[in-house]
């Protein structure tokens, strides 16, 4: 099973909402990401996740809020988000942290209204 | 600064074989990845390159240059399905850094 999945795969929001964002592997990875990609755009890193540990937040405001309950699972918490944070969310993981290469899920298109 | 460099993109036959061109400039190099990304999809991995030399994998290689921080892909025996963007990625290797930084990628258009 080389498969990150991904919930739910569209997101609607109202800029006073909360909602979550969820990604699943079972690789046995360790290092699970999530990354944001605008349209036409790279993927860019928002945070990193190593043994369960963050490890990397790129400055990332604190109305996205990462979560990581075990090693298979990643959560993205929004709250008060704004409509330039519409984006495509992409959860990636890798063996390790390092040189490993990353595996993507399918992403979630989120629209904030 | 970081910096990664690639055409926007770039026009090709079906059967061809086409070169697509990265450069960078980063504080460290741990590593350039390769990621094929279609439309509203996910990047797939194509290929890893740490070492100087070419990389092949089926009708997809990569090369890499350290010295001159450059790096291509070619495909070859162009496919329709092969229409995507290509997106080159470096791993900043400074304090050990997980860090991914992406260029802004290649659209890659195969016409019959």
């Amino acid at each position: 099973d080389t498969e990150v999945t991904q919930t739910p795969k569209h997101l609607v929001m109202g800029m006073t909402n909360k909602k979550s964002l969820k990604c699943e592997q079972h690789m046995g990875h360790r290092a699970m990401y999530w990354y944001k990609q605008k349209a036409k755009k790279p993927p860019e890193l928002m945070f990193v996740y190593s043994y369960e540990k963050l490890s990397i937040n790129e400055s990332v405001p604190s109305r996205f809020s990462p979560e990581c309950p075990n090693s298979s699972l990643l959560n993205l918490h929004l709250h008060a988000l704004q409509p330039e944070d519409s984006a495509l969310y992409l959860c990636a993981s890798s063996q390790r942290a390092g040189v490993y290469e990353q595996y993507f899920g399918p992403g979630t298109r989120l629209t904030v209204t | 600064g970081q910096n990664i460099d690639q055409p926007t993109e770039m026009t090709a036959t079906e059967g061809a074989i086409v070169q697509i061109n990265c450069t960078y400039q980063t504080s460290g190099f741990n590593g350039l990845f390769w990621y094929q990304q279609h439309a509203g999809e996910a990047p797939t991995f194509l290929s890893y390159n740490v070492l100087d030399g070419l990389e092949e994998k089926g009708r997809f290689s990569s090369f890499l240059s350290r010295s001159k921080g450059y790096s291509y892909l070619l495909l070859k025996e162009l496919q329709m399905k092969d229409s995507a963007s290509y997106l080159c990625a470096v791993r900043d290797g400074v304090d050990s850094s997980y860090k991914l930084i992406f260029g802004s990628g290649t659209r890659l258009l195969v016409r019959p």
